[in-house]
């Protein structure tokens, strides 16, 4: 157990529909970190906040936002689903703004159907 | 344009047969490289990170050595539970993006 919170575990949607992810990281772990994990494309890194601000930012969608709350758990948001969207989403975190050691959660399966 | 490139794609070992896992990169600036572990369906465990060319670290049967241009993951006398998939991730100095490569598939035979 790494520590870090994820929930929902599984999500089944429909396209077009909006969906909210959520993560609490490790006790003071400071940064936290989105991913999406599909078959054919591997491991993308989507963004990651620290201490409440965004400090780095990968290949994330327009249609993807996410944020970080005063007590450091953060949400992703996903909206206007499309099929292509259906993966295994991970969070982790961090203590510092470096990714000295990162932490990966459970992760949350969501289908788009 | 900064990529990850790991070989082999699937690695079938005998226990005690070791071996090395191979990462490449090309990066505008290094900040780190990550090795990681991960089993199916769950989210990847963190083994190493390297920052600098020479570097070397050692866990139990891992040895994660670091170059200008890749990095080697060397597992010694492998056991059945260190089937998993290895991951290598570098993260670049512009932007601080990660990249991470389509990982390395171990399976350890008894």
């Amino acid at each position: 157990d790494s520590g870090v919170t994820q929930t929902p575990k599984h999500l089944i949607t429909a396209t077009g529909q909006r969906v909210t992810l959520r993560c609490s990281p490790r006790s003071g772990d400071l940064s936290v970190y989105w991913y999406q994990q599909s078959l054919d494309q591997g491991l993308q890194f989507l963004i990651q906040y620290y201490n409440g601000e965004e400090r780095a930012k990968g290949n994330i969608l327009e249609r993807f936002s996410a944020q970080q709350f005063p007590d450091l758990h953060s949400e992703l948001n996903l909206s206007s689903l499309e099929l292509g969207d259906s993966a295994l989403y991970f969070c982790a975190s961090s203590v510092g703004q470096r990714p000295y050691e990162q932490y990966f959660g459970p992760g949350t399966r969501l289908t788009v159907t | 344009e900064d990529q990850v490139t790991q070989s082999p794609e699937a690695l079938r070992l005998q226990e005690g047969e070791s071996s090395s896992l191979n990462c490449s990169y090309t990066v505008s600036g290094l900040r780190g490289l990550f090795w990681y572990r991960q089993d199916p369906g769950k989210g990847p465990e963190f083994l190493f990170t390297l920052y600098s060319a020479g570097e070397e670290k050692e866990k139990e049967r891992l040895k994660a050595t670091l170059t200008k241009k890749e990095s080697f993951l060397h597992i010694t006398a492998p056991k059945p539970e260190d089937s998993a998939t290895y991951l290598c991730a570098v993260q670049a100095d512009t932007g601080n993006q990660f990249y991470f490569g389509t990982g390395t598939s171990l399976t350890v035979i008894p």
